[in-house]
């Protein structure tokens, strides 16, 4: 089964630093993976997402994210963070057959600081 | 174009209660996704439905919880009796159709309390 672990629960970064998320995934084959980021009182919104081709992938916000087959890792990340990126970011996989299950996983908490 | 629309955003009852929420997917999306997400927790999928059909509903607690999509638009999801365990924020999601990899589009959510 597919899974998802996302190390860091919370992670504090001055405005302005450069940022990264870690995303590991458990997946039998080449995954579709995503980034989506929450903030409070809100739904999900799609950052990126990785199908094949060129391993490092630009989203919206600024943001980009590279997949490592060999680490097994969709790392998210930013050169200069805002403080309206203040948010929950999730990282998800998404089996390949067709079926668009999608598993999250545990999401990273990311708070700026001035 | 009109996001996914949920309601109510907030609901608050008591343990042994029933209470129902309601989804209205974007305009054309053949998939509708209901999630649990627990604080703490990524969201969990509890049913999918592909028009008014179900495709997936291994992890929904179907002794508490009903879902439909009549007529393959709107859909509602239901639990009763309610159980502490079930304060979460449920969240729907659309996506245009299944069959090949698409992006799914989240509501807002609706936050849960039960006490």
């Amino acid at each position: 089964a597919q899974s998802v672990t996302q190390p860091d629960i919370h992670i504090t970064v001055s405005e302005g630093a450069s940022l990264e998320l870690r995303c590991n995934y458990s997946y039998g084959a080449t995954p579709y993976l995503f980034w989506y980021v929450q903030s409070p009182g809100q739904g999900l919104q799609l950052l990126l997402k990785y199908f094949s081709g060129d391993t490092l992938v630009q989203g919206i916000k600024g943001f980009e994210a590279e997949f490592k087959r060999s680490q097994s890792s969709f790392n998210l990340r930013k050169p200069s963070v805002h403080w309206s990126d203040a948010a929950e970011y999730f990282c998800a996989v998404e089996s390949n057959f067709g079926n668009e299950k999608l598993t999250f996983g545990t999401g990273t908490r990311l708070t700026i600081i001035p | 174009e009109a996001g996914v629309a949920q309601s109510p955003r907030y609901k608050i009852i008591e343990k042994r209660q029933s209470v129902a929420f309601w989804c209205n997917p974007i305009s054309g999306h053949a998939t509708l996704y209901w999630y649990q997400q627990i604080l703490g927790q990524g969201p969990k999928l509890l049913i999918q439905f592909q028009n008014n059909g179900v495709v997936d509903d291994s992890q929904l607690p179907k002794d508490r919880f009903s879902a439909e999509r009549l007529k393959g638009v709107d859909s509602t999801l239901k639990i009763q009796p309610a159980k502490l365990e079930d304060s979460a924020v449920y969240l729907c999601a659309s996506s245009p159709e299944i069959g090949e990899v698409a992006e799914q589009f989240f509501g807002p959510g609706t936050r849960l309390t039960v006490l």
